[in-house]
């Protein structure tokens, strides 16, 4: 039972670069969220998901795109990679909401932007 | 705007001993949900308890117990018997249709 896979777990990117971060869940939720992490920051709602077909801007959208064309995969994309983008970026599952719904996390993806 | 504050970046308590979290919350809402959630230097969330802001019983999870004040928009996080497990980064997050974090309090245990 994988739970919530990221795929890849490091990446070292140049400005101006894109790239994709995947996430993959084995659960048949329906939410799906994107997080970063900064130091003392906590983590912030880059885009969410609350089904297939479906995304919506969360905290911190600017320079991020995402898809969600099955309901198992919500995709991260960064078009042109910026310093500011350097951050350890969590994926997140729920079948809903509620106190009973709590969020599963992956492993996180740490990102540098040189 | 909903935010979540923790206005403590570290604390530290010695093995055996018990310590307490702070978190107070902002929201107009009035259903919501709690949670706290626990990060090791796995970088792992692992999620430590919950609480429902309809109920006013306090959640408990063995070791772990909150004291959740409606009224004054605070859900401190208790922990009983420290273990040096328990050393790692601690945030609160707010509910509704999707989570706000605070910005984390770093629990160091000594033994």
């Amino acid at each position: 039972n994988a739970g919530v896979t990221q795929t890849p777990k490091f990446r070292v990117l140049k400005t101006g670069q894109s790239m994709t971060l995947l996430c993959a869940q084995d659960m048949n939720h329906e939410y799906m969220y994107w997080y970063r992490q900064d130091p003392g920051m906590g983590l912030r709602l880059i885009h969410y998901s609350v089904g297939e077909g479906t995304t919506a801007k969360g905290e911190v959208p600017d320079g991020y795109n995402v898809s969600r064309l099955k309901k198992q995969n919500f995709l991260l994309g960064l078009e042109s990679a910026a310093p500011s983008q350097t951050s350890v970026y969590f994926c997140a599952s729920t079948q809903g909401w509620g106190v009973n719904q709590p969020q599963h996390f992956g492993d996180g993806t740490r990102l540098s932007i040189l | 705007a909903q935010t979540v504050t923790q206005s403590q970046p570290e604390m530290s308590v010695q093995e055996a001993e018990t310590v307490t979290l702070s978190c107070t919350y902002d929201t107009s809402e009035s259903d919501y949900y709690l949670f706290w959630y626990k990060q090791p230097p796995s970088r792992q969330m692992i999620l430590v308890i919950r609480q429902e802001a309809y109920k006013q019983q306090n959640a408990t999870e063995n070791r772990f117990s909150v004291n959740f004040q409606k009224a004054a928009k605070s859900f401190s996080l208790k922990i009983s018997d420290s273990q040096l497990g328990d050393a790692a980064m601690y945030f609160c997050a707010w509910d509704t249709d999707k989570l706000i974090f605070g910005t984390g309090t770093r629990l160091q245990v000594f033994p």
